[in-house]
């Protein structure tokens, strides 16, 4: 079935750790987004990318690095600078034409310790 | 860019009606959409309503859309204790096709029995 996941989706990271976060599609969607969602503060948008190897910043991307090598993934890279991770990281791709809308996948929550 | 904003909670008994509201700045969004997300999982597209539309009906769901005011609403009849989630809504921006989803910060819903 097609889809889109993400891994792992739990994760623990002791301050001072780069950590990477998966994101692999195999809906053959050009357009893939990451965001960040925080009790109450819904859903903010760390990088976009609207085709392989190009991708922007989006509303909150300091502390975080994405690559987009391949149409089907898009990692996302916290890293140390990042000043408080813990948080659900959610990654998703759009199609081109139809409704626009977007698929997400499961979440990965990420606690620093 | 767009702007969406939304209420954070909504109680109601099962059996009730619910209705969700949003409101949004961006009137150029093609479409806008309702997203429904379980605890500690991604979201799901719930449904649509093209931007030439006033209302959309799907089962026990009605969207309404007031573009004079911005105004976008969800209708859950007969609400169930399944329904408990958080509701998003979403449009979706930008210029030079740059296509940036927008989302409210979420309503959070939570049924009585």
């Amino acid at each position: 079935d097609g889809g889109i996941t993400q891994s792992p989706k739990y994760l623990f990271r002791k301050e001072g750790q780069n950590v990477t976060l998966s994101c692999e599609q195999n809906l053959n969607h050009d357009a893939m987004y990451w965001y960040r969602q925080d009790p109450g503060q819904g859903l903010r948008l760390i990088y976009y990318s609207q085709i392989v190897n190009d991708f922007q910043k989006g509303d909150i991307a300091e502390g975080y690095s994405v690559s987009r090598e391949k149409k089907e993934s898009f990692p996302l890279t916290v890293t140390s600078a990042q000043k408080n991770p813990t948080a659900f990281y959610l990654c998703a791709s759009r199609g081109a034409g139809g409704t626009g809308e977007l698929f997400f996948g499961e979440g990965s929550r990420l606690t620093v310790l | 860019g767009e702007d969406v904003e939304q209420s954070l909670f909504l109680s109601v008994r099962e059996g009730d009606s619910s209705v969700i509201n949003c409101t949004y700045t961006d009137s150029s969004s093609t479409y806008l959409y309702w997203y429904k997300q379980e605890p500690g999982a991604g979201l799901q597209l719930l449904t649509y309503i093209f931007s030439n539309m006033d209302m959309k009906q799907d089962q026990r769901l009605t969207v309404l859309l007031n573009k004079k005011d911005k105004h976008l609403s969800l209708r859950i009849a007969d609400t169930q204790t399944g329904d408990s989630a958080i509701y998003f809504c979403a449009g979706i921006g930008g210029s030079g096709g740059s296509y940036i989803p927008t989302f409210g910060r979420g309503t959070s819903l939570i049924v009585h029995p």
